[in-house]
């Protein structure tokens, strides 16, 4: 089976501008999570989606947002970037809603200047 | 306090080496655990998945989970210079979907 796949791998924007990063997950999962991994915080949870409805929701301003499709894909966008949203942004998907292992894709890098 | 600790490292051994690599946590509904592996500018690659307390093993890799400690750890069996990277734990509740509360990463170098 092919992998969690995610585009692009590399981003940049400027403050104030808008992004939206796709995740492509693995064939037959149906749950799709969202990580930011930055060198200070580490990872942190931002959303997850099953079934196309958002089912769990991390500490992140109203900026981050995502949805999911019927086909299971999932976007996340962020509005009026800031600095400190360069980051690395992590797809995860999961065959299930929860007892499920969950496997990443290789991440969005993100550089906002 | 952060709900799970790691020790940052980095930790330098020598190959053919046994690693030990560990977390404690605070959280005492947190009952899957995982370690995944992170090379430098990759996505975290899963190794080891358990639940509840107990050991796990698969090849080189020992996964034990202590929850009367909140303490989990995985143990590297001959290490190769191919196994460094940065090592996370992570968990998750039983009826918190996917979430997954991870720890800061313990970084790994193995020489020759």
């Amino acid at each position: 089976k092919a992998g969690v796949t995610q585009t692009p791998r590399y981003l940049i924007k400027t403050r104030g501008q808008q992004v939206t990063l796709s995740c492509s997950p693995i064939s037959g999962h149906r749950s799709v999570s969202w990580y930011q991994q930055t060198p200070g915080q580490g990872l942190q949870f931002l959303f997850e989606y099953f079934s196309e409805t958002q089912r769990n929701k991390g500490n992140f301003p109203g900026r981050f947002s995502g949805r999911q499709f019927s086909n299971s894909r999932s976007e996340m966008n962020v509005s009026t970037l800031e600095l400190g949203d360069s980051a690395l942004y992590l797809c995860a998907s999961s065959p299930e809603l929860t007892g499920g292992e969950q496997y990443f894709g290789p991440g969005t890098r993100l550089t906002v200047t | 306090q952060k709900e799970v600790e790691q020790d940052p490292g980095p930790l330098s051994v020598p190959e053919g080496a046994i690693v030990s690599l560990n977390c404690t946590y605070s959280n005492s509904a947190f009952q899957y655990f995982m370690w995944y592996r992170q090379y430098s500018r990759k996505g975290p690659e899963l190794l080891m998945y358990t639940y509840s307390s107990g050991n796990k093993e698969d090849g080189r890799f020992t996964a034990q989970v202590d929850k009367s400690s909140k303490y989990i750890s995985l143990f590297i069996r001959d290490s190769q210079p191919s196994d460094s990277a940065t090592y996370l734990c992570a968990m998750r509740t039983a009826g918190g979907g996917n979430k997954l509360t991870f720890g800061t990463g313990t970084q790994l170098k193995v020489e020759l």
